[in-house]
């Protein structure tokens, strides 16, 4: 069975700093992909980030970036220059790896909601 | 614009009347899945389809059915609801390969009374 963990229910950081979102996962696939998803206050979920299993090098899409510890089993998110409408619930997920058939389902974390303060 | 559809965004029903919630995309996906997002246990998948007529059930199943007589549309159809299935209920899909991002409808919000 695949979990992920997400232990900050909420999070707070100043305008302009780098906060970190931690994401913990368990599996016994060897090939797995981790996402992580912005859900804002209006409800939608919009997709920030990937980061694959085998993939070497952490995931960087603009100002977001993934803190790949393989070893550690975690996927943390970490978001440079705070933004107000940053201000967002943050969730991790977990694809099943090939064992999981092509079902390839997201697992996903309960959420960590973060208030970005001016 | 690429988008997942869904409709209705807010819907307030009866106890035992039968709705749907329809789901449309425009990028050609071959994978769409149902989830919904409760307080406390985060989203879960209730059905996905890996393509036309291809359909199969999530973790949370009971008490809906979907359909996939088209590849756009993926609707989610509740026979009988109950106030247990008050919740907010995404609509995703991607392409066929797994490391593909899953892309969100809007959501709907559901009150069954």
């Amino acid at each position: 069975a695949q979990k992920i963990t997400q232990t900050q229910p909420g999070m707070f950081v100043q305008e302009k700093e780098a906060v970190t979102l931690d994401c913990t996962y368990d599996t016994s696939d060897q090939s797995y992909g981790l996402f992580w998803y912005k859900q804002p206050s209006s409800g939608e979920m919009i997709f920030l980030i990937y980061q694959g299993s085998y993939d070497e090098q952490n995931a960087t899409e603009g100002r977001y970036s993934l803190n790949f510890q393989k070893a550690r089993k975690s996927a943390n998110l970490v978001i440079s220059a705070s933004q107000l409408g940053d201000s967002a619930m943050y969730f991790c997920a977990m694809r099943d790896g090939a064992s999981g058939g092509s079902n390839y389902k997201l697992t996903f974390g309960k959420g960590t909601l973060l208030t970005v303060n001016p | 614009e690429a988008q997942v559809t869904q409709n209705p965004r807010y819907l307030i029903t009866v106890t035992g009347k039968k709705l749907t919630v329809t789901c449309s995309q425009n990028m050609n996906h071959e994978y769409m899945s149902w989830y919904r997002q409760d307080p406390g246990l985060g989203l879960r998948q209730i059905y996905y389809s890996m393509n036309v007529e291809v359909t199969d059930k999530g973790d949370v199943p009971e008490g809906y059915k979907v359909s996939r007589k088209e590849k756009r549309n993926f609707p989610l159809i509740l026979e009988s609801p109950s106030p247990n299935q008050t919740s907010l209920y995404f609509c995703a899909s991607r392409l066929g390969f797994g490391n593909s991002p899953l892309h969100f409808g809007n959501g709907t919000r559901l009150t069954v009374t």
